[in-house]
């Protein structure tokens, strides 16, 4: 079946140091979305990628979607101890299935 | 609401026991999601409905769970004779399109 592997699980950092959670899809998607979940709540939307090779940026993440639709990246500039929490990416397939295969997700901890 | 309200906020209940929760998505969204967060953070989706149609319920663990959504009602979902390992915090999310919008969760704990 469809699986959507993230690397790395967790991932330790000096505030203001840069971090990077990827994500691999065994299938093309049709989109990828990311969402955030802090400690003790519940996953927020952050955005949606869905045209091979899409940037879009937020503040400072920047968020890439691969050019075969299969792999994505969520890059965080210069941490900060707000950003800490799980970041998760979540792929639909290409079918008409609106099930969102989920990430296993990559938590952030800052170090200030 | 604007808001996915998710009842209660937790649940305790001794094995075997049944457990029933509630959501009540945004106003408007069609669409309702069930999800079960253990420990490790994985989201194991479990069901979702299209109003109040099963759309797909290939996650449920038949055999003790059920769900429902009936029009001008919360949807439900309930697991009836619980055991250790379904302890977790359950999600509602709720979506129009494609952004799923999630609720506080439901923390469960079964003893």
């Amino acid at each position: 079946g469809q699986q959507v592997m993230q690397i790395p699980q967790y991932q330790h950092v000096q505030e203001g140091e840069d971090f990077t959670t990827y994500c691999n899809s065994s299938t093309t998607l049709s989109n990828i979305q990311w969402y955030k979940q802090r400690p003790g709540g519940h996953p927020v939307f952050l955005i949606q990628l869905v045209k091979s090779g899409e940037v879009k940026k937020q503040k400072r993440l920047t968020f890439q979607f691969g050019e075969a639709k299969k792999n994505s990246s969520l890059h965080i500039t210069a941490t900060q101890t707000t950003d800490v929490g799980t970041y998760f990416c979540a792929g639909r397939g290409a079918g008409n299935n609106r099930k969102l295969i989920w990430g296993l997700g990559t938590s952030l901890a800052v170090n200030p | 609401g604007e808001e996915v309200a998710q009842t209660p906020k937790h649940l305790v209940r001794g094995e075997g026991q049944k457990a029933k929760l509630y959501c009540a998505p945004i106003k408007g969204h069609s669409y309702v999601f069930w999800y079960q967060q253990v420990l490790k953070n994985e989201f194991k989706f479990l069901i979702s409905f299209q109003n109040e149609n099963v759309f797909d319920e290939t996650g449920m663990p038949k055999e003790r769970f059920s769900a429902k959504c009936l029009p001008n009602s919360p949807c439900s979902l309930e697991i009836q004779a619980t055991k250790l390992e379904d302890s977790a915090v359950y999600f509602c999310a709720s979506s129009l399109r494609e952004t799923q919008y999630f609720g506080p969760g439901t923390r469960l704990l079964v003893l």
